[in-house]
C-alpha cells in the first residue's frame, strides 16, 4: 500500500531558530501533498496545501512566511518553519494520496517542541 | 468546506464488546468517504472506505454503514480490542481535495 515517510519524528529547537521537517511519498508519486498541524487533544488542521513545481496554498490565518513548503520533486515536500517560538510547538502531519479518488495517507508526524 | 460532525466526543466499551462510532456530514454532494484510526502519536491510518453508490462495506473486524438520506455513516468494531484504543475520524474525500477533520471520537477500551 502507499507510505508517507516523515522525517524527523521529533525535533527540539531554540526559540528563533528554523526547522525542516520531510515528507516523502515512498512507493508513489504526489503531485500534491498536505500538510496537517495537531495540537493535544484536538483534531487536525489543514495548513497548506504543497503542489509540486509550483507555489502552495496556505489555508487562512497560516502565514505562508513563516511556513515555508517547498515540494520539488514529485516524492518529496519539506515544512520549514522559520524563526519558530514556543506557540509553534504542535505535532505536524503530512499526507499525500497515491492517485485521485484513493485514501490520503499519512505520515507518523512530527512533534516539534521549541524551547 | 466540509463540515463534519461526529455525535460523541468519547466512547468507553467493554473488550470483546462491538463499538459503534457514528459521524454526520453536511455536504450531499460527497462521493467518497473514509475512516481513520490516530493512535497517540501517530498520523492518522487508513481503516476503511465507501462510496456513494454503497450502503455497506465489510473490513477484518470493521464495518462500515453509509446513510445518505440523513448523511450519516457509522464505523462497526466487532470484539473491540485494548488495541482499538485510539481517535477515530470520519472524513469525506472528495476529488483532489484536503481533507476536512471533525473533532473525531476517542474510543477507550476497557480490559
Amino acid at each position: 500500500g502507499a507510505v508517507v515517510s516523515q522525517h524527523p519524528s521529533r525535533v527540539i529547537c531554540k526559540s528563533g531558530t528554523s526547522v525542516k521537517i520531510e515528507c516523502r511519498s515512498l512507493d508513489f508519486q504526489a503531485t500534491t501533498m498536505f500538510w496537517y498541524r495537531q495540537f493535544p487533544k484536538q483534531s487536525l488542521m489543514l495548513m497548506a496545501t504543497s503542489n509540486e513545481g509550483s507555489k502552495a496554498t496556505y489555508e487562512q490565518g497560516v502565514e505562508k512566511d513563516k511556513f515555508l513548503i517547498n515540494h520539488a520533486s514529485l516524492t518529496l515536500s519539506t515544512l520549514t518553519v522559520t524563526s519558530a517560538h514556543p506557540e509553534d510547538s504542535s505535532f505536524y502531519i503530512c499526507s499525500a494520496r497515491a492517485e485521485l479518488g484513493s485514501p490520503l495517507h499519512f505520515g507518523n508526524g512530527t512533534r516539534l517542541t521549541v524551547t | 468546506g466540509e463540515s463534519v460532525g461526529l455525535h460523541l466526543p468519547t466512547l468507553s466499551v467493554q473488550e470483546g464488546d462491538n463499538s459503534i462510532i457514528n459521524c454526520a456530514y453536511s455536504n450531499s454532494a460527497s462521493d467518497y468517504f473514509i475512516w481513520y484510526k490516530q493512535e497517540s502519536g501517530k498520523g492518522p491510518q487508513f481503516i476503511i472506505d465507501i462510496r456513494s453508490n454503497m450502503d455497506k462495506r465489510q473490513g477484518q473486524r470493521v464495518t462500515v454503514l453509509l446513510n445518505k438520506t440523513v448523511k450519516h455513516l457509522s464505523l462497526q468494531i466487532a470484539a473491540t480490542q485494548p488495541g482499538d484504543s485510539a481517535v477515530y475520524f470520519c472524513a469525506p474525500q472528495p476529488g483532489n481535495t484536503p481533507l476536512v477533520f471533525g473533532k473525531g471520537t476517542r474510543l477507550s477500551v476497557i480490559a
